[in-house]
Parts: structure tokens; sequence; C-alpha cells
């Protein structure tokens, strides 16, 4: 079975602090994908990043970070210098394509509130 | 990018009546499209998948009998709440996956739904 976990339900942290938010998987597929998905107060899903299996490369894309480490089956993600705008519930989420027809499965979410 | 519309963004009914969502693909063609339900400070919980043109395959506890879906072509795809109840308020959202092998689904901004 699939399973997706983020144990942090709230985070709360000043602006230009930095925060991590964990994600830890379970799966038996040997390709699959990863995500990170925003979900401002509107409601709309933002997609931050896709990561498949085989590519443990961490990237870097401005003040948001990826650490994805098969080890330990966890991919988190670090803003760096968080801002206001940043106050978002954000989903890890996981795909097997070969399996289940690619449905996606998502963690509980956390909840980051960035205040001034 | 890909994009996915739905409407209404938001809907109000009142108890019993039936309720229906409209998820479309606007420029590309979405072979499997997917329904997820999201309640209030939860995560997205997938409801089914609907492939063009076959019957949906729905999630374990989802009633099929009252959550119709039909996907009648590529880029169309209706969720319809039949007999609604207050407990059926919930945040809709539907993805959709393109043609041939893909992990990418694009997501559609939502509709609220609140039964009075």
């Amino acid at each position: 079975a699939q399973k997706v976990t983020q144990a942090q339900t709230e985070i709360s942290v000043v602006e230009k602090e930095d925060v991590t938010l964990d994600c830890v998987y379970e799966t038996r597929d040997t390709t699959y994908y990863l995500f990170w998905y925003k979900q401002p107060p509107s409601g709309e899903l933002v997609f931050l990043i896709r990561r498949n299996s085989f590519d443990e490369q961490n990237e870097i894309s401005g003040r948001y970070s990826w650490n994805f480490q098969k080890s330990t089956s966890s991919f988190n993600f670090t803003i760096t210098a968080s801002q206001v705008v940043d106050s978002a519930v954000y989903f890890c989420a996981l795909t097997a394509p070969y399996n289940q027809g690619g449905k996606l499965i998502f963690g509980q979410g956390t909840e980051l509130s960035v205040k001034p | 990018g890909a994009v996915v519309s739905q409407h209404p963004s938001r809907v109000i009914c009142k108890s019993g009546t039936s309720v229906k969502i409209e998820c479309r693909s606007l420029d590309f063609q979405a072979t499997t499209m997917f329904w997820y339900r999201q309640f209030p400070k939860q995560s997205l919980m997938l409801m089914a998948t609907s492939n063009e043109g076959s019957k949906a395959t729905y999630e374990q506890g989802v009633e099929k009998d009252k959550f119709l879906i039909n996907h009648a072509s590529l880029t169309l795809s209706t969720l319809t709440v039949t007999s609604a109840h207050p407990e059926d308020s919930s945040f809709y959202i539907c993805s959709a996956k393109g043609q041939g092998f893909s992990y990418e689904q694009y997501f559609g901004p939502g509709t609220r739904l609140t039964v009075t």
C-alpha cells in the first residue's frame, strides 16, 4: 500500500525564518513520483515540484529547496527566508504510474503560517 | 502548461436536490480524470477515477449511486451529486491526465459546494 505522512499539522514562523516541511512516504513500487503542492486560501492547488524515484539530486528554486532521500523515504521541503505570502497549506503527494492508474496519494498537509 | 477548468466555482443548493459539476481540459485531451473531495482542514481524498468512454472506478466507501461520474468526451467529465445533504458540503477538485503514459495530473481550481 502507498502512504504519505506529513507529521507536522501546523507550523508557525516569523517572517525571514527558514522552515522545513517534512514528508515521509511508503511504497513498494520501484518507479514512483513525488510531488509538492501549495494550496493558498483560494483553494487552487499550485504545483511546486516533481521528483522521480531515480533522481535523488536535491533541487533549489529560489527560496525553495527539496531534499529527497530514498534511504529514509523522505522528501522534505525547505523555505528559506520565509515571507507572509508563503502562508498556505502544503501537500506532499505520491504516484506510481504503473500501478493503480497513476492516482495521487496525498499526505495530510502542513498548514504554514508566516507572521510579519 | 495544461489548463483544467471547473464550473461552477461555487454552488449552494438545497438538501435533496442534485448538483452537477463540470471539469474540462481546455488545451489537451484527457483520457483520465480524477475527482477529489476535500473537507475543511483536511487532505484531498480521491473519490473516483474516470476514463473516457468507460465507467468510473470508485474508491472504497464512495457511493457510486450518489456521486455519478460521466466522462463522455476527451475534454469533459462531470460529477453529479444526487440528493445532496449538508454532509456533502465540501470542496470538490478534479484533475486530468493526458493520453498515453503520463505521471502528470493537472488540477482544476475546485468547486465549493454548500448544501443547506
